[in-house]
């Protein structure tokens, strides 16, 4: 079956830097998307990867293997904005979007 | 600019009545789709729209109908609502001629069903 995997909960203090991983099994693959979603409100498009490599855009960096079914997203200089869930998803083969359950972050002062 | 509109913001709702979810768009894109989000899972695709006219099931389509008669409107339909289908209700679009593929997401229904 199709999976995608990334932590539950993650906790981090304001100016510091946090990264929030994602493993995927899918059926095929046409790209990796990250997006943010602060509670009670709608997901927001962060970034999308489709080759290996670095993406940068401002604090937030998203870094993927394709190879290794692996992705991050790299968050610097956090600001209490930042609390939110973060959702990675995979475009599988059939071009449908396969969705982790997010992960939670916390930044604390 | 609105984006996209969904309606109701919320609802409670009685097992076994029907119901509508309004979602209307203003961006001209080619594609809509439904997704619900419960706690603990990712996003779940219900159903979805390429183009006006055409429609397709997702991942959970069961006890769900959509129509797509016109590029703006999306509706979802719960014919009869079972306690199962509490949850929080996302409509979305993306254009596909855009590299991403992004979504752009309403601000979500959240349905209680008793």
């Amino acid at each position: 079956g199709q999976n995608i995997d990334q932590p539950t909960e993650m906790t981090a203090t304001e100016g510091a830097i946090v990264q929030i991983n994602c493993t995927y099994q899918t059926s095929g693959f046409n790209g990796l998307f990250w997006y943010q979603q602060h509670a009670g409100e709608a997901p927001t498009f962060l970034s999308y990867n489709v080759l290996d490599g670095l993406e940068e855009k401002g604090r937030f960096s998203s870094f993927l293997s394709r190879s290794k079914g692996y992705s991050y997203l790299l968050l610097k200089e956090l600001q209490m904005k930042d609390s939110a869930s973060y959702l990675c998803a995979v475009m599988d083969s059939n071009y449908q979007l396969i969705w982790g359950a997010g992960t939670k972050l916390i930044i604390k002062p | 600019i609105a984006g996209i509109t969904q309606a109701p913001t919320s609802q409670i709702l009685a097992a076994g009545r029907r119901m509508t979810l309004r979602c209307t768009q203003d961006m001209r894109h080619n594609a809509m789709y439904w997704y619900r989000q419960d706690l603990g899972l990712g996003l779940r695709l219900i159903h979805y729209s390429n183009t006006a006219g055409t429609t397709g099931k997702g991942e959970v389509p069961d006890g769900y109908s959509v129509s797509r008669a016109n590029t703006d409107d999306f509706p979802l339909t719960l014919a009869s609502a079972v306690p199962s289908q509490t949850s929080v209700y996302f409509c979305a679009s993306s254009d596909h001629d855009r590299e991403s593929g992004e979504l752009f997401f309403g601000e979500g229904s959240r349905l209680t069903v008793l």
